[in-house]
């Protein structure tokens, strides 16, 4: 069946370092990618997303590229913010129906 | 409104009890979706609707639950019987129409308690 594999957490970076969160997955057809976000008391927002393989989505300074060969869609972004501060989920949906996320990576981020 | 919106917020039930949770989508989407997220998880399929259809309703526990969506706008997540294992944040999200690519938009979710 569909499924995301994703980085467990928590993860702490020091402001100004880069960032990855490893997101692999297993679909039986062609998924979309995608990246949600959750701030500290508020809902699921989209970060970013992919639709085909070797798309590179980006949004707010961060990355990740639909990596066919590999099955990966992995967040990256190069210099973090204390404002990054949240939990991260990776998702992917084959037919619309529905999503299928990961269990999410909390990351913090220390002045 | 301009996004999703879930009602209530906040729900704590006596195991045994019956509760519905609502959620309003965003105005015009044909799709909508609900989810059950456990504590420190992430969002698990429940439910999908286009318009007044319920097209898949495979990830509905138990026959307990139970989901309409009449007039196609408005949806309503009933739960019978309640246990504590229901406990959880029950996520509502909606899209403009069925498309792999489509973005879903989250309300902020009905965090059920049971007790």
């Amino acid at each position: 069946g569909d499924s995301v594999t994703q980085m467990e957490g928590p993860v702490t970076l020091s402001e100004e370092a880069f960032l990855t969160i490893n997101c692999t997955y297993t679909a039986t057809g062609y998924p979309s990618l995608f990246w949600y976000v959750q701030y500290p008391g508020e809902g699921l927002q989209l970060l970013l997303k992919a639709t085909k393989a070797d798309d590179k989505g980006s949004n707010k300074g961060f990355e990740a590229t639909y990596r066919k060969e590999t099955t990966s869609f992995h967040l990256e972004k190069g210099s973090v913010q204390v404002s990054d501060s949240a939990v991260y989920f990776c998702a992917l949906s084959v037919t619309g129906n529905q999503f299928y996320f990961g269990t999410g990576t909390s990351l913090t981020v220390i002045p | 409104g301009a996004g999703v919106s879930q009602s209530p917020r906040y729900k704590v039930a006596k195991r045994g009890q019956d509760v519905a949770l609502r959620c309003d989508p965003i105005s015009g989407h044909v799709s909508l979706f609900w989810y059950q997220q456990a504590l420190g998880q992430g969002p698990e399929f429940l439910t999908y609707f286009q318009n007044e259809a319920q097209l898949d309703k495979s990830g509905l526990p138990s026959d307990r639950f139970f989901a309409e969506r009449p007039e196609g706008s408005v949806s309503t997540l009933k739960i019978q019987r309640t246990q504590q294992e229901d406990s959880a944040v029950y996520l509502c999200a909606s899209s403009p129409e069925r498309l792999a690519g489509n973005e879903q938009f989250f309300g902020p979710g009905t965090r059920l308690t049971v007790l």
